[in-house]
């Protein structure tokens, strides 16, 4: 069946403009997770949906990073004004269920010059 | 202090052979833990969950020492499709799976 979707799978952008990644979770999955992973660091959660619940935005890094997941499906992550640190590996997750597992999609590479 | 540190490696070993990986986490109250397979430009994918008694699953075993708060992979007959980075990870809270994920560590089998 079809996995964890994200698109683009690769964006390079000039720093200060702002970029929208996007994640299509593994249908019904209540639970969608956005990590980033930087060039030899472990992933850095950044954000949890569940459900209809106020999301849990702990690891959002600054103000520039928001997120929102449209119909408890469709998830976007936005960067305003990017900056050179922003450059990663965004992955998004999804699970059935909060506590199940959680499965990784393939994660847009960004690129800030 | 990382929160889950991993030996970087890489670990490189001939086939067939078995190898061993270690990982320390901070949060003495944390409630699961797993260990992530991650191929080169791939997403991490579950390899396997990590429980007190230890488990194994085919050549694969793990173990938690809560005491020590490490966390071990053992790999016996290693193949050349095992080579990729492997990920400890740790949920520190329960409730939901809010992981706290290793720097990883890299192993390369050859032939």
């Amino acid at each position: 069946g079809a996995g964890v979707s994200q698109s683009p799978s690769n964006k390079v952008t000039e720093k200060g403009k702002d970029v929208e990644l996007r994640c299509d979770p593994i249908s019904g999955h209540t639970a969608l997770y956005w990590y980033r992973q930087s060039l030899g660091q472990g992933l850095e959660f950044l954000i949890y949906f569940q459900g209809n619940s106020a999301p849990d935005k702990s690891g959002l890094p600054s103000d520039r990073f928001s997120a929102e997941r449209t119909g408890g499906s469709v998830s976007t992550l936005t960067i305003q004004r990017t900056q050179q640190e922003d450059s990663a590996v965004y992955l998004c997750a999804s699970s059935l269920v909060a506590t199940d597992t959680q499965y990784f999609g393939p994660g847009t590479r960004l690129t800030v010059l | 202090r990382k929160e889950v540190e991993q030996d970087p490696g890489p670990f490189n070993v001939p086939e067939g052979a078995t190898v061993a990986f270690n990982c320390t986490y901070s949060n003495s109250a944390s409630q699961s833990f797993f260990w992530y397979r991650q191929d080169c430009r791939k997403e991490p994918k579950l390899l396997m969950s990590v429980y007190s008694s230890g488990n194994e699953d085919g050549r694969f075993t793990a173990q938690l020492n809560r005491a020590s708060q490490y966390i071990s992979l053992l790999i016996r007959d290693s193949k050349l499709s095992d080579s990729a980075t492997y990920l400890c990870v740790v949920d520190p809270r329960g409730g939901y799976n809010k992981l706290i994920f290793g720097a990883g560590t890299r192993l390369a089998v050859h032939p």
